[in-house]
């Protein structure tokens, strides 16, 4: 079955250190990967996304996540975490059937 | 340009009750895809509208229902309401196929009591 799976409900990190967000997905194919986050009664707001191309993917707000096929992971990263990057994170994944699933999301926490 | 408005933003109804939510796209986006958001299953793919046209749906009961108007306004439409159906609802559209990105409405928040 096609999944994505999002190891950890919850992440603490101190301010100033690196944060990573992990994301594994089980789908055929070469799939698209994206990360949204969502603020407390807010919708989804887009990060970034892996299409083809660079492993290495640059999103908004300083944060970029790392595609590895062989470990079929899709980690969102960022150097240095601000408190204000607090907020639910999701990993998606849009199927070559044009079905997307989200994760169950992780809940960043940081640590002033 | 404006982003993706969805109304209303809170509604409360009671059981057996039906519901319309309306989304309206980013000005030039066609495709329009809803989704349910709860604490327990996370968030769930309902369906997707493109050119006035079903393009995919998602497993959820014929309760629920959509449709997509000729300007690519959307509406989703659930019936005989049950206590679970309390969640919110996000609507999301793009410009057409992927993998053009989602952008997300603020979401309307529904009570079923």
């Amino acid at each position: 079955a096609q999944s994505v799976a999002q190891p950890e409900d919850q992440v603490n990190v101190a301010e100033g250190n690196p944060l990573t967000v992990k994301c594994t997905y089980s789908v055929s194919g070469n799939p698209y990967l994206f990360w949204y986050v969502q603020y407390p009664n807010r919708g989804l707001q887009f990060l970034l996304k892996y299409i083809t191309g660079d492993n290495l993917v640059k999103g908004s707000y300083g944060f970029e996540a790392e595609f590895n096929k062989s470990q079929t992971s899709f980690h969102l990263k960022k150097p240095s975490a601000l408190v204000s990057d607090s907020a639910l994170y999701f990993c998606a994944v849009r199927t070559r059937d044009d079905k997307i699933i989200f994760g169950k999301g992780t809940r960043l926490h940081i640590l002033p | 340009k404006a982003g993706v408005t969805q109304t209303p933003r809170y509604l409360i109804k009671t059981r057996g009750q039906q519901v319309t939510l309306s989304c309206s796209p980013i000005s030039g986006h066609r495709s329009v895809s809803w989704y349910q958001q709860t604490p327990g299953q996370g968030l769930q793919f309902l369906f997707e509208y493109f050119s006035e046209t079903q393009r995919n749906k998602g497993n959820f009961p014929g309760r629920f229902s959509g449709r997509q108007f000729s300007n690519s306004r959307s509406e989703m439409n659930v019936s005989t309401l049950e206590l679970g159906d309390s969640a919110l609802y996000l609507c999301a559209s793009r410009l057409s196929s992927p993998p053009e990105t989602q952008y997300f409405g603020p979401g309307t928040r529904l009570l079923v009591l």
